[in-house]
Order: C-alpha cells, then sequence, then structure tokens
C-alpha cells in the first residue's frame, strides 16, 4: 500500500536550516507529483509547494520563495524539504502528500517542527 | 491568490441527518470543462484525508455517504447521513490557479 514515511519530530535552533524528509513507497514515485503543506497549531492548510520527482520540476507558492527549497532522491523515493533561517513562525506540522497535478491522494503523518533555542 | 471562503466555521449536526457546507471562491476555479475543486476531512491529530476531487468525485473508498457539487465559484460538500465518525473539520482546496489555496475550515460537531 501507498505510504509516505515522515519523521514525527524535528527540533531546530533559530537561523540554522532543517530539511525535512518524505519517504515514498508502494506506489511509483516519479509518476506522481510530491506537495508539501503546512499547517500551525490549531490553523488551517497552507500550500507550500510541489516537486515532480521525475524531472525535479518545481512549483513554489511565491509566500515561500525565500524560505523553502524542494528536491528528491529518486534513489531512495524520498523527497525533501529544507527550511532557511527558521523562526517561530516556522513552528508547525508540515505534511508531505502525493498526487496528481491538482488534487492530493496520499498523505505523510506530518512531521512537527519546532523551532526553539 | 484565490481566496476561498468556508461556511459556516462550525456546524452541529444530529446522526443521521444531513450536513451542509459552503465553499465560495473569489474566482471561477472552473478550466477546460473541470472545476478544480477538492475536498478534505481531518480528525485530531491525523493527516487529511481526500474525499472529492475535481468538485464531484467520490475518492475510492470514501463512502457514498459525502456527495459534493458546484462550478465556478460556488461548491458544497453533503454528508447524508451523518455518523458518528464523521467528526472532522472538512476543508476545501482549489488547484485551478497557482499557488493551490486551501479555505479556513469548517468543524463538524454531532448534536
Amino acid at each position: 500500500q501507498v505510504q509516505l514515511q515522515q519523521p514525527g519530530a524535528e527540533l531546530v535552533r533559530p537561523g540554522a536550516s532543517v530539511k525535512l524528509s518524505c519517504k515514498a513507497s508502494g506506489y511509483s514515485f516519479t509518476s506522481y507529483w510530491m506537495n508539501w503543506v503546512k499547517q500551525r497549531p490549531g490553523q488551517g492548510l497552507e500550500w507550500i509547494g510541489m516537486i515532480h520527482p521525475s524531472d525535479s520540476e518545481t512549483r513554489l507558492n511565491q509566500k515561500f520563495k525565500d524560505k523553502a527549497t524542494l528536491t528528491v532522491d529518486k534513489s531512495s523515493s524520498t523527497a525533501y524539504m529544507q527550511l532557511s533561517s527558521p523562526t517561530s513562525e516556522d513552528s508547525a506540522v508540515y505534511y508531505c502528500a502525493s498526487g496528481r497535478y491538482d488534487y492530493f491522494d496520499y498523505w505523510g503523518q506530518g512531521t512537527t517542527l519546532t523551532v526553539s533555542s | 491568490d484565490i481566496v476561498l471562503t468556508q461556511s459556516p466555521a462550525s456546524l452541529a449536526v444530529s446522526l443521521g441527518q444531513r450536513a451542509t457546507i459552503s465553499c465560495r471562491a473569489s474566482e471561477s476555479v472552473d478550466s477546460y470543462g473541470n472545476s478544480f475543486m477538492h475536498w478534505y476531512q481531518q480528525k485530531p491529530g491525523q493527516p487529511p484525508k481526500l474525499l472529492i476531487y475535481r468538485a464531484s468525485n467520490l475518492e475510492s473508498g470514501i463512502p457514498a455517504r459525502f456527495s459534493g457539487s458546484g462550478s465556478r465559484t460556488d461548491f458544497t460538500l453533503t454528508i447524508n447521513p451523518v455518523e458518528a465518525d464523521d467528526v472532522a473539520t472538512y476543508y476545501c482546496q482549489q488547484s485551478n490557479e497557482d499557488p493551490f489555496t486551501f479555505g479556513s475550515g469548517t468543524k463538524l460537531e454531532i448534536k
């Protein structure tokens, strides 16, 4: 079955970059877009961007253009999102979600990122 | 960016009754004969789950109690009849225009 495995939690100091991972299994990794979605505590969902693993074509929400970098490693079927210079505003749950171009079929359990010194 | 306004923000429905959630887009999300509006269910501590894609298509494995309708700027998610397991927050999402955006959510409770 389709699985998107994400670490449950990450702790990072303010200003230090962090790279979140999402390991896919149970489907053809290079056939579907991988999206990243942010959810702050008690808040709604915010789309960060997406990457197509076949050629690393990326679509990024301009709000995150200076914050997030999306990459993939096809050899390990893993998608990554690097967040630069994190602040308390970046503390949130980050989900990876795969799917066709426009909707998201499968979601990881999410990584809770805490930015704290 | 396309703004999605969901209403109501919360609703309480009796078991076995109908729940109706509205999502209004600030501009049309229709293109190429499709409505690029989708619905998700999120329970506490869990990731969202796709219910309906492209306005009215039921995702595989989702009970037929869930249905979606609408076009252009006005969309509706209907749950009929409501069951106890439906307690959750529901989100609409558009993908007609970059950046993709979500509604603010509707919290469903049992009366």
